[in-house]
């Protein structure tokens, strides 16, 4: 089964620090570019981050450029995000999602469960 | 604020056609394609529509997309009541260079 687990959510403080990671199963994991996703309680979807296939080349949205860090291990089937300076209103469930390619147009086709990164002193 | 705009909120009848829009600009619509996206409360988004058109296998076809210009409308006729959920409609920023998300609408069921 096509897979994607999320870990490392939790309680944490303003201004802290944590490492989520999204295990992959049920395909060849670094054949795929992966992104980060998030999305506050009650509100809308925010990409956050992206990391092409081999892992040299991402991207990030302006809110989180300097303090969020995608990376990868395709030997491992892994993918992370280092958060640093975390603020309250990042408080958040955040997925790991890939992206296929259909007809040279990308979409993310599996998302994991999320988890949920609470930022609160 | 989202860049692509959605309405918050959608209603319709079992059995009738609702259509949920989605506007854009030239730098994200108008030059890229426009996925959407299904969302049950307390689980994670699927993949509806990908390519402004395109259904993924086991995706009803009561489901359909379109793009005109810088707007894109998701339609989904035959409604029924387990179609409740929130759409949101997405698309890559050419001068931005990011993934962009509407607001998301929330579609009922009456």
């Amino acid at each position: 089964e096509v897979q994607l687990v999320e870990s490392g959510g939790g309680l944490v403080q303003p201004g802290g620090s944590l490492r989520l990671s999204c295990a992959a199963s049920g395909f060849t994991f670094g054949d795929y570019k992966m992104h980060w996703v998030r999305q506050a309680p009650g509100e809308g979807l925010e990409w956050l981050s992206d990391i092409n296939n081999g892992g040299g080349d991402t991207h990030y949205a302006d809110s989180v450029k300097g303090r969020f860090t995608i990376s990868r291990d395709n030997a491992k089937d892994l993918l992370y995000l280092q958060m640093r300076s975390l603020r309250a209103e990042e408080t958040a469930v955040y997925y790991c999602a890939r992206e296929n390619i259909f007809g040279g147009m990308g979409a993310f086709d599996i998302w994991g469960q999320g988890t949920l990164v609470t930022v609160s002193s | 604020q989202s860049v692509l705009t959605q309405p918050p909120s959608a209603s319709g009848t079992p059995g009738l056609r609702v259509t949920i829009s989605c506007s854009g600009s030239s730098s994200n619509i108008g030059s890229r394609h426009v996925n959407w996206y299904q969302q049950f409360p307390g689980a994670a988004p699927q993949l509806l529509i990908h390519s402004n058109d395109q259904r993924p296998s086991g995706v009803p076809d009561r489901f359909s997309g379109s793009k005109t210009g810088t707007s894109a409308s998701l339609a989904i006729s035959g409604l029924q009541s387990e179609d409740e959920a929130e759409y949101y409609c997405a698309a890559w920023d050419v001068s931005l260079r990011t993934w962009l998300f509407g607001g998301g609408t929330k579609l009922t069921v009456l």
